[in-house]
């Protein structure tokens, strides 16, 4: 089975500062296979990157996915108020796996 | 759009069943993987299981001898069945649509219900 690691396990930044989260699969994996998602509090997921860097639906440009093999990455360029929520990756297999998360909190 | 909405006993008795079903509304519930995740408090995501509209499921192997997922699509239902619940089961239980899969291609979680708590406890 597949384990994703996320990093940081917080990370704290001002609007308008450029936000990098890092997913480490436990072995290497198909980038078509990874998903990135946003929660905010008291709701579900949001789907916001497919394949490790296709944008989901209504997702701003801001937001971005990159990576290959075992390291992923998710870019928000710029952060805007409405970011700061916490970010799971995710991995499609023979069984499917959720990172622990990144919580973007406000400095 | 297609909507998810999740229904069920938020209290459910340690070493009980736990039972839950989510309604697909705005569409069809054939084609798509239909999946159940959970959440428990203050923790993250866990994929309990999907099952795909022509019956065949897929289930998180530290929960499969425990789950059951189920689809009726003459009322565009799917359903969860968690047996002998602890109070480890306490969660958000989620429904969730995955549009597309295989083996080269994966477009991720789409649509989601809002959640729905169910609590362990006598």
């Amino acid at each position: 089975e597949i384990v994703l690691t996320q990093s940081p396990g917080t990370l704290s930044l001002s609007p308008g500062e450029r936000a990098t989260l890092s997913c480490r699969a436990s072995q290497s994996v198909s980038s078509s296979h990874l998903a990135w998602y946003q929660q905010k509090p008291g709701q579900a997921p949001r789907l916001l990157i497919y394949g490790a860097s296709s944008r989901a639906t209504g997702i701003p440009d801001r937001f971005s996915g990159s990576g290959s093999g075992t390291d992923f990455t998710l870019t928000i360029s710029r952060l805007e108020p409405e970011d700061f929520a916490v970010y799971y990756c995710q991995h499609y297999g023979s069984s499917l796996t959720f990172g622990g998360g990144t919580k973007v909190e406000i400095k | 759009q297609v909507q998810l909405q999740e229904s069920g006993p938020g209290l459910v008795k340690p070493s009980e069943t736990l039972s839950l079903t989510c309604t697909v509304s705005g569409g069809s519930i054939s084609s798509y993987y239909w999946n159940w995740i959970r959440q428990p408090p203050g923790k993250g995501l866990e994929w309990i299981g999907y099952i795909y509209y022509n019956g065949s499921t897929n289930y998180n192997p530290s929960l499969k001898s425990r789950v059951t997922i189920s689809v009726d699509t003459s009322k565009n239902q799917f359903s969860l069945k968690l047996s002998s619940v602890t109070a480890a089961d306490t969660a958000v239980y989620y429904c969730a649509r995955i549009i597309g899969a295989g083996p080269y291609h994966y477009y991720g979680m789409d649509v989601w219900g809002q959640g729905t708590t169910v609590t362990v406890s006598s």
